[in-house]
């Protein structure tokens, strides 16, 4: 069982190039979440989805979109890249209405967008 | 609004004991969850409270106030292993997860 996986782990894209970030998860959690980490800030969420066919806009939504054909994926689209998407991206899952809300994250994908 | 606030980073000795605090102000409560983060990896759960009081487990132990805002993250016996970040994280009342920035833990021989 290999929990969450994302992909690539790290890319150098050129500003106005689109670029999809994979997510996978292997728990059959309903709800599936995207999360920018910057340097000094908490956790930002970018996009979520509580369950498939369902999505939803977190606090830093513009510039990204997402789809949730399935349970298990979860992928997030930079249209266009600007440079200051450069972030390491989470995705994370967690069972709604299960143990304690507790969410459950992949590795990352640090982008870098110059 | 809504605010979480911790230590930007805190220093402690090995085998010493160390309290990692939070404060928070959010739009409704439904609990605070603490998570560790290595350098270059994923945050990974800690700790859950939703009720006042203390909650040991292992050399970890995490205090929740709800009526002062004010959680914190006890950890014993520190190893070297536990250099690491701390984030604290509030469930607000719309089951939405508000994360505060991290406090980073270095610990010295």
């Amino acid at each position: 069982i290999a929990g969450i996986t994302q992909a690539p782990t790290s890319q150098i894209l050129a500003a106005g190039r689109r670029m999809t970030l994979r997510c996978t998860q292997d728990m059959r959690h309903n709800a599936m979440y995207w999360y920018r980490q910057d340097l000094g800030l908490g956790l930002r969420l970018i996009h979520y989805s509580n369950t498939a066919g369902t999505t939803g806009k977190g606090e830093v939504p513009d510039g990204y979109s997402v789809s949730r054909a399935n349970t298990d994926d979860f992928p997030l689209t930079l249209a266009s890249a600007v440079p200051s998407q450069t972030s390491v991206y989470f995705c994370a899952s967690k069972q709604l209405a299960g143990d304690t809300d507790t969410q459950y994250f992949g590795p990352g994908t640090r982008l870098t967008v110059l | 609004g809504q605010n979480i606030d911790q230590p930007t980073e805190m220093t402690a000795t090995e085998g010493a004991i160390v309290q990692i605090n939070c404060t928070y102000q959010t739009s409704g409560f439904n609990g605070l969850f603490w998570y560790q983060q290595h350098a270059g990896e994923a945050p990974t759960f800690l700790s859950y409270n939703v009720l006042d009081g203390l909650e040991e487990k292992g050399r970890f132990s995490s205090f929740l106030s709800r009526s002062k805002g004010y959680s914190y993250l006890l950890l014993k016996e520190l190893q070297m292993k536990d250099s690491a970040s701390y984030l604290c994280a509030v469930v607000e009342g719309n089951y939405q997860l508000i994360w505060g920035a991290g406090t980073k833990l270095i610990i010295k021989p």
